[in-house]
Order: C-alpha cells, then structure tokens, then sequence
C-alpha cells in the first residue's frame, strides 16, 4: 500500500511561480522525502526532512514537516519550465524493516 | 561517482516468455532495492537487500519473480512466466545502509517492460 498521497494530481503554473504540493502520510516516519521524475526517467533524490525538523531549505526548494498532522509540503519558488516533471514524496515509516514507501505523485507542468 | 547502472532499458516480451534485469548499485552501497513503477503509479517495493541477505520482499509475486544479490552487489530480477499487468518501469536504487538512518536512496534510469 502507498502512504503518502500527494495533491493536487496535477498542477500547471506560469513560470516565474510559486509551486505548492502536499502530502499526507498515515503513520509515525523516521523521515520524509521529495523526489522529482523527468518524463522516461529514474527519480532524483531532492530534499530529506527528519521526524524532528519542521523546515528545511535548498535552493529554490522549501519543505516543511507536521507530524501532529501528519502531512508535509514542498514550495518550490520562481518556478522554471525546467522544473516540469512528476513530485513524489516518501515515507520511511518506524519500525522494523524500514522501508521507502511513495505516493502516486504529483504531475506540475510550469507553462513558459 | 557513477550512478545505479541498469540494463536493459527497454524489453518488449510477449505473455509467459521470461526476461531478467540487471542492476549494479552505486560502489560501496549496502542496500539494493527493486521498484515496480506502473504507468501513473508511485513506485512500488518489490524486494530490498541488505548486502545479499533480503530485508524485505513481502510485496514480490513469488510465484513468477525472482530476485537476488550475488556477493552483495549485483542483482538480478527475473519474471518467469509474465503476464499483461507486469508491463511497467523496474527501477533498481541503492543506499549506503539502511533507511533509518536518514540515507538518500539513488535511482537508476529504470528498465521499461512492455508484456504484449
């Protein structure tokens, strides 16, 4: 079963915007992630929030982590038209056996 | 540093014929994952090694997928016979140990299975 799910599906925004996606997770994680996916491509590794951090910045990216509610959100600002790809956030939920787990992702087309 | 080296990157099969990906990790990792990405799909955990002993592989179809990690660091994934709904991207990625302690798992580019 997939844990985190993202929204909006999909989001089309003018270059030079803000891009905002969510995520909502069910269970206690040890730490969250955001990955991108290029059309026809593997996923690149993009940001690692800890259960213990509430904000985390790089570059252009900002992540921000709730746990009492359970969700996180990735900004990414001054959008590029490069930035067009499939969003993705995983969970490394606690326990044993820790285990990556992805949403079904979130599609952002940044318009030129 | 290289990255997650896979092959083939793309395989068209037809129904109950075979195939086998290959995946070396990035050198020195410890963790070597199997993902299966349908179309529109988040990736999904197909099996997980630590060195060439499996940590998880409670989401892999047994009765047609086989998969495995010589010496602990190559792997290999095999689907024998496959069906329709096993058309999807199988992306190897690795890390230098385990999740918990906060490492980032690296992807390769996948390989792209179309069962006719």
């Amino acid at each position: 079963s997939q844990q985190g799910e993202e929204d909006p599906q999909a989001l089309s925004i003018q270059e030079g915007e803000n891009a905002t996606m969510n995520c909502s997770y069910k269970t206690s994680i040890n730490n969250l992630q955001w990955y991108r996916q290029n059309s026809g491509r593997g996923l690149v590794h993009l940001i690692l929030i800890r259960s213990n951090e509430r904000e985390k910045h790089s570059g252009r990216l900002r992540v921000t982590l709730d746990t009492s509610k359970k969700s996180s959100s990735l900004l990414i600002t001054a959008s590029r038209a490069a930035d067009t790809a499939s969003y993705f956030c995983a969970t490394d939920a606690t326990g044993a056996n820790s285990k990556l787990t992805f949403g079904k992702g979130i599609t952002l087309s940044v318009r030129p | 540093e290289a990255g997650v080296a896979q092959s083939p990157r793309y395989k068209i099969i037809e129904k109950r014929q075979s195939v086998a990906f290959w995946c070396n990790p990035i050198s020195g990792h410890a963790t070597l994952y199997w993902y299966q990405q349908i179309l529109g799909q988040g990736p999904k955990l197909l099996i997980q090694f630590q060195n060439n002993g499996v940590v998880d592989d409670s989401q892999l179809p047994k009765d047609r997928f086989s998969a495995e990690r010589l010496k602990g660091v190559d792997s290999t994934l095999k689907i024998q016979p496959a069906k329709l709904e096993d058309s999807a991207v199988y992306l190897c990625a690795s890390s230098l140990t385990e999740l918990y302690s906060g490492n980032t798992i690296y992807f390769g580019e996948g390989s792209w299975l179309t069962v006719v």
